[in-house]
């Protein structure tokens, strides 16, 4: 069966560490990788796009990895914040008879402490 | 441009009723997505629109629910007869194509009771 898989467990860090965040997944062949974050009470927010053929991407203190043959993605932030305490969801968007069909992850929750 | 806008925010019904929420798209978005997510199931996507015609509702849970675009700034999602396992936070997203970037919406936290 097709499966997104985030880290139940909450990530603990200390601020001005690097978090890593890790999507694994099984049985797809995604076109495309995104990571988005959420806050409590509020709707996931886009962060990073990475496509099949990509294998990093940056986006100020974001880094994403995106490896198919392991078919796994990792998300860094460095020099965390705690102002980036929340949940991060990957989505893989599938190809679907000429769509690209978005299924996310259940997240990773990250807190970084001062 | 305001985002995705979603009415209500927050709905409380007893089972059996009829709840309808609703969601107007970011201007020029031709893709229409709407999630229930909950702390069992996570985000799933139930259907989504494309250029307001449904591409895609394999994850409508069943004929209880249905989902309509009249328009291309308005859709709404329909549940009747509403269950106390229909509570959950529905959101709606919409973008320029089926994979890209989505908004979403700040989403309807239902009650079903």
């Amino acid at each position: 069966s097709q499966k997104i898989e985030q880290n139940s467990e909450a990530l603990n860090i200390q601020e001005g560490k690097t978090a890593t965040l890790t999507c694994n997944y099984t049985n797809y062949s995604p076109a495309y990788l995104q990571w988005y974050r959420q806050d409590p009470g509020r709707g996931p927010v886009f962060l990073l796009l990475i496509r099949e053929n990509e294998k990093e991407k940056r986006k100020e203190r974001l880094k994403v990895t995106f490896d198919t043959t392991l078919k796994q993605s990792l998300f860094h932030i460095t020099a965390s914040q705690p102002a980036d305490s929340a949940t991060y969801l990957c989505a893989l968007d599938i190809s679907s008879g000429g769509s690209y069909i978005p299924t996310f992850g259940r997240g990773t929750s990250l807190i970084v402490h001062p | 441009d305001a985002g995705v806008i979603q009415s209500p925010r927050h709905e409380v019904t007893e089972m059996g009723q009829e709840v309808t929420l609703r969601c107007k798209p970011i201007s020029g978005h031709n893709s229409l997505f709407w999630y229930r997510q909950t702390m069992m199931r996570g985000l799933e996507l139930l259907i989504y629109f494309n250029n307001n015609v449904p591409i895609d509702d394999s994850g409508m849970p069943e004929d209880r629910f249905s989902a309509k675009m009249p328009n291309a700034s308005f859709s709404t999602l329909k549940i009747q007869p509403s269950e106390p396992r229909d509570s959950a936070v529905y959101f709606c997203a919409s973008s320029t194509g089926s994979g890209d970037t989505q908004y979403f919406g700040p989403g309807t936290r239902l009650t079903v009771l």
